[in-house]
């Protein structure tokens, strides 16, 4: 079955912990990106990658890093988690321009 | 930043009823407009991919038009049924993503 996986769904942390969201997609999809979404601001993009080794920021990247080693795996990274993190993310992926697959989402808090 | 305004915020129907929305957009320079339908909770899921101006798809009783020269989009849906009750997005790729905020639809039976 065609899928993107997150891991983990949910996660509640402290302030200053760091910690890694995995996303895994089994399509062969060159395009992957990270989103996080806010009550009342939809869906910001934070970080995409045109193909491994290839990423860039999108409007919301600070405090995050990504990394691209593998076509399938996209980990979105957080050094040192803030409060001001917490938040529904969403990984997704596509062929190019083609219509993108979202997981089902990882729901953060950081305390 | 990049404003992508999706009108109106919210609408209520009822079951029935046709309805359209709008998505507006900076005109220039994008390789494609997405609309997804988005189901509390759960995970977006696309609906149409547009490229062309003067563009239009249709999937069932939901059709989208483009028009790149002016940078907008309408998603009409025809007979709505409460099963269409959802938030509708849109978002030009840029490679980059720009997401509106959405329309929120929900249609009384």
């Amino acid at each position: 079955e065609a899928q993107v996986t997150q891991n983990p769904r949910y996660l509640i942390t402290v302030t200053g912990k760091k910690l890694t969201v995995t996303c895994s997609q089994n399509m062969n999809h060159e395009y992957m990106s990270w989103y996080r979404q806010d009550p009342g601001l939809g869906l910001r993009q934070i970080y995409y990658s045109m193909n491994v080794e290839v990423t860039d920021k999108g409007d919301v990247p600070e405090g995050y890093k990504v990394s691209r080693k593998e076509k399938r795996n996209f980990p979105l990274i957080l050094e040192s988690p803030s409060p001001n993190q917490t938040s529904l993310y969403f990984c997704a992926s596509s062929h190019g321009s083609d219509i993108q697959y979202f997981g089902a989402g990882t729901r953060l808090s950081v305390l | 930043i990049l404003n992508v305004e999706q009108s109106p915020q919210s609408l209520h129907v009822q079951e029935g009823d046709s309805t359209n929305f709008t998505c507006s957009f900076p005109s220039s320079n994008f390789y494609a407009l997405h609309w997804y339908r988005w189901e509390t909770a759960k995970s977006p899921e696309a609906l149409f991919v547009m490229t062309l101006n003067g563009d239009e798809k249709k999937k069932g009783r939901i059709s989208a038009t483009l028009n790149t020269k002016e940078g907008y989009s309408y998603l009409y849906i025809k007979g709505s049924q409460p099963e269409d009750s959802a938030t509708y997005l849109c978002a030009p790729d840029f490679n980059k993503f720009y997401f509106g905020s959405g329309t929120k639809l929900n249609v009384k039976p």
